[in-house]
């Protein structure tokens, strides 16, 4: 198994763009998640999707945009890039929305918006 | 946003030191994940709590589930070089079920 993946791993883009980072498990986890990692702040979460078709927002989901087409991918996507989205962002799985569940993490994408 | 309140924020060790973190919240969880994250890596889980009053271990690295579910900490024993890193406690909170992530103990050891 790859677990999770994410693609592109560096980003730099001028403000006012708009681009999207891709995710993808092979684990058949129904539970995925986007977090996003500033200097000396843990992880906050953006958005998250409990399953094909369901999606929601977390703690910080202004400028961004999900969708969950299907089990294995979970795009971000950034609409209309802005300075204060710098940050590297992690996409995590889990087997299921719930108690007893364990999240996986992928490696990052590390994004600059100038 | 809701954070967890994880310390020490940074520690530096001589190498076969002991080292403990731990990490307290004001919310009740019912899972604590501690996770390692190296430069330009994602976290890698190290060990997973689902009981309050648990303890497991994992070669070096020992953590208990609070007896309360508001607090838990890692251990780390006999430290080697490969053990610098960043680690990350979190919550899932018992009522969202959301993770929810400390700032991070950085640790660096001194061979």
């Amino acid at each position: 198994n790859a677990g999770v993946t994410q693609t592109p791993k560096f980003q730099v883009l001028k403000t006012g763009q708009s681009m999207t980072l891709q995710c993808a498990q092979d684990m058949n986890h129904e539970y995925m998640s986007w977090y996003r990692q500033d200097p000396g702040m843990g992880l906050r979460l953006i958005h998250y999707s409990v399953g094909a078709g369901i999606t929601d927002q977390g703690e910080v989901p202004n400028g961004y945009n999900v969708s969950r087409s299907t089990t294995e991918d979970f795009p971000l996507r950034l609409l209309s890039a802005a300075p204060s989205q710098t940050s590297v962002y992690f996409c995590a799985s889990s087997y299921s929305w719930g108690s007893y569940n364990e999240q996986f993490f992928g490696p990052g994408t590390r994004l600059t918006v100038l | 946003g809701q954070q967890l309140n994880q310390s020490p924020q940074s520690m530096f060790i001589q190498e076969g030191e002991d080292v403990s973190m731990n990490c307290t919240s004001s919310s009740i969880f019912n899972t604590w994940l501690w996770y390692k994250q190296d430069p330009g890596e994602g976290p890698v889980l190290l060990i997973a709590l689902y009981k309050a009053g648990e303890l497991t271990s994992n070669g070096r690295l020992t953590a208990q589930f609070g007896i309360t579910r508001k607090d838990s900490f890692l251990n780390i024993s006999a430290s080697i070089p490969s053990d610098v890193g960043i680690y990350f406690c979190a919550g899932q909170d018992s009522g969202t079920y959301k993770y929810i992530f400390g700032t991070g103990t950085r640790l660096k050891v001194l061979a």
